[in-house]
């Protein structure tokens, strides 16, 4: 099993919609939670990080559940511009390890 | 304002080549970073290194090589290129281990 996993998508979502990921971790010793974006062809960036209490930003919400060990992305009133590939990310004893992301694509 | 660059941003190279990218960053970060992505096996590491002359092997270091003489640089060298070795390859620095990582914008090599 992959220490973190997501749905590769795409996940196809008109614009205007409410629109959600999940991201599983297998290792229970995880510290810190990242949700990155990555346009295509273009280098990943952090979109937000992730609290154990929630986080909003602006139309993004990122929630953690540690007891079911995943994460999760929400955003509401998507844009064209949220097309992308949005990637987990998981911190264990200071290794950064990436989820191969989810594809998203908003239509018009 | 502070950036992190990777040259050449393409390159087309011959198999058994030796062939070196250049990662350079300004942000005076200890920990820097080597990826490569490829369709259907997202971003993997290939070597990091947390400050001067440190250097350490990812999960696919195998026909790779770093090193890290200043806080700036960290280039990576295909010791002799093979066609396994065509992608997308990620410089990467952060300066707090296992939080933001600030990418380069990534070079796209191919080999012949």
């Amino acid at each position: 099993r992959k220490e973190v996993e997501q749905d590769p998508g795409p996940f196809n979502v008109p614009e205007g919609a409410t629109v959600a990921f999940n991201c599983t971790y297998s290792n229970s010793a995880s510290q810190s939670f990242f949700w990155y974006r990555q346009d295509c062809r273009k280098e990943p960036k952090l979109l937000m990080s992730v609290y154990s209490s929630g986080n909003e930003d602006g139309r993004f919400t990122a929630q953690l559940n540690r007891a079911s060990q995943y994460i999760s992305l929400l955003i509401r009133d998507s844009k064209l511009s949220d097309s992308a590939t949005y990637l987990c990310v998981v911190n264990r004893d200071d290794k950064i390890i990436f989820g191969k992301g989810t594809r998203l694509h908003i239509l018009p | 304002d502070a950036e992190i660059t990777q040259s050449p941003r393409h390159k087309i190279t011959e198999t058994g080549r030796q062939v070196t990218l250049a990662c350079h960053q300004t942000w005076n970060h200890n920990n820097m970073f080597w990826y490569r992505q490829d369709l259907g096996h997202g971003l993997r590491l290939i070597h990091y290194s947390y400050g001067v002359h440190d250097t350490n092997k990812g999960e696919v270091s195998d026909g790779y090589s770093v090193s890290r003489s200043n806080t700036e640089d960290l280039p990576l060298t295909l010791e002799s290129a093979a066609s396994s070795q065509t992608s997308v390859y990620f410089c990467a620095s952060s300066g707090v281990l296992g939080y933001e990582q600030y990418f380069g914008p990534g070079t796209r090599l191919t080999v012949t």
